[in-house]
């Protein structure tokens, strides 16, 4: 059974970047999309983006500009980098994943969340 | 403001069949495939239909999907207390990638 972690800073000042990890455990990193979603508190979910098994990525248009996601497949960990952060990017973050085949937002697996906020 | 439009609420008594639609356009809920998310509160979401209207194993067959043109639905039969929850809808767009409907919140009377 593939589970997924998220860890990182749980707080980050505004302009900074926003810096997360997703550790991937029960199964490779291969044949999968590998996604990050967001969700602010109170509100409704947002999908990142993700990175494909074979190293493509693609991303939500409204973050594009400030959002890179990586994968390190020799750690089975794949991250999500925010650039130029504001108070609106305060959000529980979830890395989440997908069979290649099931395409990418047949989302079965979810680590637990992690809350960042972006505060001075 | 989603680019899947879903209801802020929705509620039933137990016993009871309720439906949560999802309203999209041509680019996306027509031309793909339409996924649920069922989030209980303080938890990860987790996938309810994926493909307009199959079942992962383990979800109970009270719930049920369809899609129509540019929407799709989520129906509950047989309301139960534990099916409180925020319902998300989602999709691909061909323009913006992976869009969510801003969610349902689900009262079991």
């Amino acid at each position: 059974q593939v589970q997924l972690q998220e860890s990182g800073p749980g707080l980050v000042k505004p302009s900074e970047t926003l810096s997360l990890t997703c550790t991937v455990s029960g199964g490779s990193i291969t044949s999968y999309y590998w996604s990050w979603i967001r969700q602010p508190p109170g509100k409704g979910l947002e999908w990142i983006g993700y990175i494909y098994y074979t190293g493509s990525t693609k991303y939500n248009p409204s973050l594009e500009s400030r959002v890179t996601i990586s994968a390190d497949t020799s750690k089975n960990q794949f991250s999500l980098n925010l650039r130029s952060v504001t108070a609106a990017d305060t959000a529980v973050y979830y890395c989440a994943t997908s069979l290649a085949s099931s395409g990418s937002l047949y989302l079965q697996h979810w680590g637990q969340g992690t809350l960042v906020m972006v505060s001075s | 403001q989603s680019v899947l439009t879903q209801p802020p609420s929705a509620s039933g008594t137990p016993g009871q069949r309720v439906t949560i639609s999802c309203s999209g356009s041509s680019s996306n809920i027509e031309s793909n495939y339409v996924f649920w998310y069922q989030q209980l509160p303080g938890t990860a979401p987790k996938v309810l239909i994926y493909r307009n209207n199959q079942r992962p194993s383990g979800v109970p067959d009270r719930f049920s999907g369809t899609k129509s043109g540019t929407s799709a639905s989520l129906a509950i039969s047989g309301l139960r207390s534990e099916d409180e929850a925020d319902y998300y809808c989602a999709a691909w767009d061909d323009s913006l990638g992976g869009v969510f409907g801003g969610g349902t919140k689900l009262t079991v009377l």
